[in-house]
């Protein structure tokens, strides 16, 4: 069973970096074949994936968020960080941590939590 | 940047059978997924590549895609069956995982 728990913040204010852990366990980040991902829901709409980390360090992000966004792997620890800078209120939302196969196959996720930043 | 376009909403009736939609140019040459979300709770896939179900999902949920339009259906629905449904798939020309803008299924 691979669990996912993400950990922060839960107040960053504005034009500050939010900053997230996602600790996992029943799987080691640094092997396999997975990435490891971060997506967020802002209330009253959709998914919205920001980005994700192969074992090898490569990345993939949204462009939306290409210019502020940074994912990476602490092997060593076993966890995954989100780093978003410059925030702003529109960046309020409940942030997930989860496990992806290539073709975003998002097969495990953490419970979530809610990041605010006030207007 | 490759668009996933859903209905807002759905509304059937217990028993009935939900038919929700995901609109794409050309998505049915991509692997499309479909994820419920009840509130509170983190998303949860019930169909991977097209038409697949992962271990635990019931069998009434089923998925096809095809030209421009994917669909995920659900038969028998049931009143626990009332959640957010999100496509997604993963876009090679820009390496980036999509979403749709979601469906919320409510059963009346």
């Amino acid at each position: 069973q691979v669990l996912l728990q993400e950990s922060g913040p839960g107040l960053v204010k504005p034009s500050q970096t939010l900053s997230l852990t996602c600790t996992v366990s029943g799987a080691s980040i640094g092997s396999g074949t997975y990435y490891w991902s971060w997506i967020r829901r802002p209330a009253g709409k959709g998914l919205e994936w920001i980005g994700r980390v192969y074992p090898s360090g490569s990345t993939n992000y949204n462009p939306s968020f290409q210019s502020r966004v940074t994912v990476s792997l602490d092997t060593s620890k076993n966890q995954f960080s989100l780093g978003l800078r410059s925030v702003t209120a529109a960046d309020t939302a409940v942030y997930y941590c989860a496990r992806q196969h290539y073709y975003g196959d998002t097969d495990y996720w953490g419970q979530g939590t809610l990041v605010t930043v006030p207007s | 940047s490759y668009v996933l376009t859903q209905s807002p909403s759905v509304s059937v009736a217990p028993g009935q059978t939900a038919r929700i939609t995901c609109e794409g140019n050309n998505i049915g040459s991509k692997s499309v997924q479909w994820y419920q979300q009840k509130p509170g709770r983190a998303p949860m896939m019930v169909i991977y590549h097209d038409s697949d179900r992962p271990s635990g999902i019931p069998e009434r949920f089923s998925g096809s895609n095809s030209g421009n339009t994917a669909a995920l259906t659900v038969t028998r629905v049931e009143v626990g069956d009332e959640a957010d449904y999100t496509c997604q798939v993963w876009d090679t020309s820009t390496a980036e995982v999509v979403f749709g803008g979601g469906t919320k299924l409510t059963v009346l």
